[in-house]
């Protein structure tokens, strides 16, 4: 079965610079999430999209922003990095029907220096 | 107060024994619930999730819901080494906000 891609997997940039994160979502899910997770912490939630549209917002930086397109796939753009930004970021794929269970991708681990 | 509390473990348990983990949430409104199974260093891979109080059976796995108490577990039957990992609790409002609360995840050891 198709799963949600992310890329790049890996990922090095020096502070202050930026960084776009791409995620696919599994066909036919319309709704994308995006979560941070740092070293030994649970998944923290960024913001999500359904339809294309913003439907809710986490505790994403306002240094970060993202949309989806008109074929369901979403980036996550940060500018001016920060070495706390290094993490592993997921993106979340759900269909719009009860329990909306989320699949998540392999993640893209980013790395400030 | 994390609004999903677990037990940070680790929890360790003989190969072919049954893991008991258990998760309790605070807020009332919460529809869905969840559990992921994570490696060290990977995505979280979805096991079960449940939305109706009771028990709800998937091979090994079996989820247990009482929205009364606001208590959701997971049992895994016959344990391998290949189930440790840490178990991630998560849920969600459904009809309000979607976006996944996790717990702080209990991490499983199996001994062979």
């Amino acid at each position: 079965a198709a799963g949600v891609i992310q890329s790049p997997r890996h990922l090095i940039k020096e502070k202050r610079e930026t960084a776009t994160l791409k995620c696919y979502p599994i066909p036919r899910h319309d709704t994308v999430y995006w979560y941070q997770q740092g070293p030994g912490q649970d998944p923290q939630f960024l913001i999500s999209f359904y339809e294309k549209m913003q439907s809710d917002k986490g505790s994403i930086p306002d240094r970060f922003s993202a949309q989806q397109f008109s074929d369901y796939h979403s980036e996550l753009n940060m500018s001016s990095l920060e070495l706390g930004d290094s993490a592993l970021y997921f993106c979340a794929s759900s269909p719009r029907r009860q329990g909306e269970e989320q699949y998540f991708g392999p993640g893209t681990r980013l790395t400030v220096t | 107060q994390k609004e999903v509390e677990q037990n940070s473990g680790p929890l360790s348990v003989p190969e072919g024994a049954i893991a008991s983990l258990n998760c309790t949430y605070s807020d009332r409104g919460s529809q869905s619930f969840f559990w992921y199974r994570q490696y060290s260093g990977k995505s979280p891979e979805l096991i079960m999730f449940i939305y109706s109080n009771g028990d709800k059976e998937d091979g090994r796995f079996t989820a247990q819901l009482n929205k009364a108490s606001q208590y959701v577990s997971l049992l895994i039957r016959d344990s391998q080494p290949s189930d440790s990992a840490t178990y991630l609790c998560a849920v969600n409002e459904y009809t309000g906000r979607r976006a996944l609360t996790f717990g702080s995840g209990t991490r499983l050891q199996v001994q062979p």
